[in-house]
């Protein structure tokens, strides 16, 4: 009963370095989405992807690129990490857009020193 | 700029009592809200959810009202358990799901 896996669950950068980090769900979904969680700052989209093929900016997209690379896959990468994108990163997906519940990821959490 | 607010970090209510959680929202498109519950190092889990065109929906011990001409909605629990302390989390939704910021729960022995 897998829902959605992301990984890594930890990882450590140095600053400018490039990471990808993984998602999959297979509950065969068509939208997914990337979050993340800073203190005080609740849950912020990134970038999210209403089915295979196509993806939109969040709310906050600066500094990252996505994939979708299937329906079950949707990766979200840092070309050149920087401090300020420490943080716990988490994957969703939900059947389609706006009206279904989502379902999250266990995060991954990210540290750029 | 904030479409989905959470204006209280931290709430606390004695055991057995009611909790109410409140939540905003300024872009009037919303169409679906949800209300999700996270524990620390795990990821959010689905609570409740409401439809634009409802005004109330009941599971259990919580119950969600949205007043949609005030923007405004609320997660009501009763009876408060110990299991309820957690951060809560309001949603919006209408191509895309946006979070508020969340508010600490703590239920009081």
């Amino acid at each position: 009963n897998a829902g959605v896996t992301q990984t890594p669950k930890f990882q450590v950068l140095k600053t400018g370095q490039s990471m990808t980090l993984q998602c999959a769900q297979d509950m065969n979904h068509n939208s997914m989405y990337w979050y993340r969680q800073d203190p005080g700052m609740g849950l912020r989209l990134i970038y999210y992807s209403a089915s295979e093929g196509t993806t939109d900016k969040g709310e906050v997209p600066n500094g990252y690129n996505v994939s979708r690379l299937n329906k079950r896959e949707f990766s979200l990468r840092l070309e050149s990490a920087a401090p300020s994108q420490t943080s716990v990163y988490f994957c969703a997906s939900s059947t389609n857009r706006a009206g279904n519940t989502i379902y999250f990821g266990e995060g991954s959490w990210l540290t750029v020193v | 700029d904030q479409q989905v607010k959470q204006n209280s970090p931290s709430l606390s209510v004695q055991e057995g009592r009611i909790s109410i959680l409140n939540c905003d929202y300024t872009n009037s498109m919303f169409d679906y809200f949800l209300w999700y519950k996270k524990y620390p190092a795990e990821g959010p889990t689905f609570l409740i959810s409401i439809s634009s065109i409802k005004d109330k929906n009941e599971d259990g011990r919580f119950t969600v009202f949205l007043n949609k001409s005030a923007k405004h909605l609320s997660l009501h629990i009763v009876p408060s358990q110990p299991g309820d302390s957690a951060v809560y989390f309001c949603a919006a939704s209408d191509d895309k799901i946006i979070f508020g910021k969340g508010t600490r729960l703590h239920i009081l022995p």
